[in-house]
């Protein structure tokens, strides 16, 4: 069975700190690792995935992610965090058997001036 | 259409009454999928489907939710007889058809509010 999970219910961070946000996953095949953003009363945001290839992936606004499969990790990073980078992450992990996407609870960055 | 339409945007019903939330997904994408989410939470799984079936309905709370999808486009997600912990915003996605390597893509939700 596929689960994933988000260890940090809230990550707080200086403006133009780096941040990271944690996500661990379980799957039986090889995983498909996706990460969203959502913000106050707006729908989900693509911003990366690990589909196969190199480790580290790069997204929209300037994050990007690192897949570790020895700790079946796959964490979302900045370099320098904005205030505007407020909002809820989601990882999402996905068996490359299957189309059943699951979500982990969900972590609530914030960025302080 | 350009994205995932979802209706009614918002939705107020009483108790007990059943409720229908529509989706449209991205035209060409067989991969559809149904999510609850309740305040500020996580999103929970409900259903998918890979064309007009549906592997897993694992994710289903009650008997009292059902969901169907026609000519592999427009799904419908009925609750009855609605009770107030139904209350949530659910959320519908599409997937690219060729793969399961693609992301899926959100409508903006349907706000349920059970009073």
């Amino acid at each position: 069975a596929q689960s994933v999970a988000q260890p940090e219910d809230q990550v707080n961070v200086a403006e133009g700190n780096p941040l990271t946000v944690k996500c661990t996953y379980s799957v039986s095949g090889n995983p498909y690792l996706f990460w969203y953003v959502q913000y106050p009363n707006r729908g989900l945001q693509f911003l990366l995935k690990y589909i196969t290839g190199d480790n580290l992936v790069k997204g929209s606004y300037g994050f990007e992610a690192e897949f570790n499969k020895s700790q079946t990790s796959f964490h979302l990073k900045k370099p320098s965090a904005l205030v505007s980078d407020s909002a809820l992450y989601f990882c999402a992990v996905r068996d490359d058997s299957s189309y059943k996407l699951i979500f982990g609870s969900g972590t609530r960055l914030l960025v302080r001036p | 259409g350009a994205g995932v339409s979802q209706s009614p945007s918002n939705k107020v019903t009483e108790k007990g009454k059943d409720v229908e939330l529509r989706c449209d997904p991205i035209s060409g994408h067989t991969a559809l999928y149904w999510y609850r989410q309740s305040l500020g939470q996580g999103l929970e799984f409900l259903i998918y489907f890979q064309g007009n079936s549906a592997p897993d309905k694992s994710g289903l709370p009650s008997d009292r939710f059902s969901a169907e999808r026609t000519g592999g486009s427009v799904s419908t997600l009925t609750i009855q007889r609605t009770q107030q912990e139904d209350s949530a915003v659910y959320l519908c996605a599409s997937s690219l058809s060729w793969s399961t390597r693609g992301e899926a893509f959100f409508g903006q939700g349907t706000r349920l509010t059970v009073v």
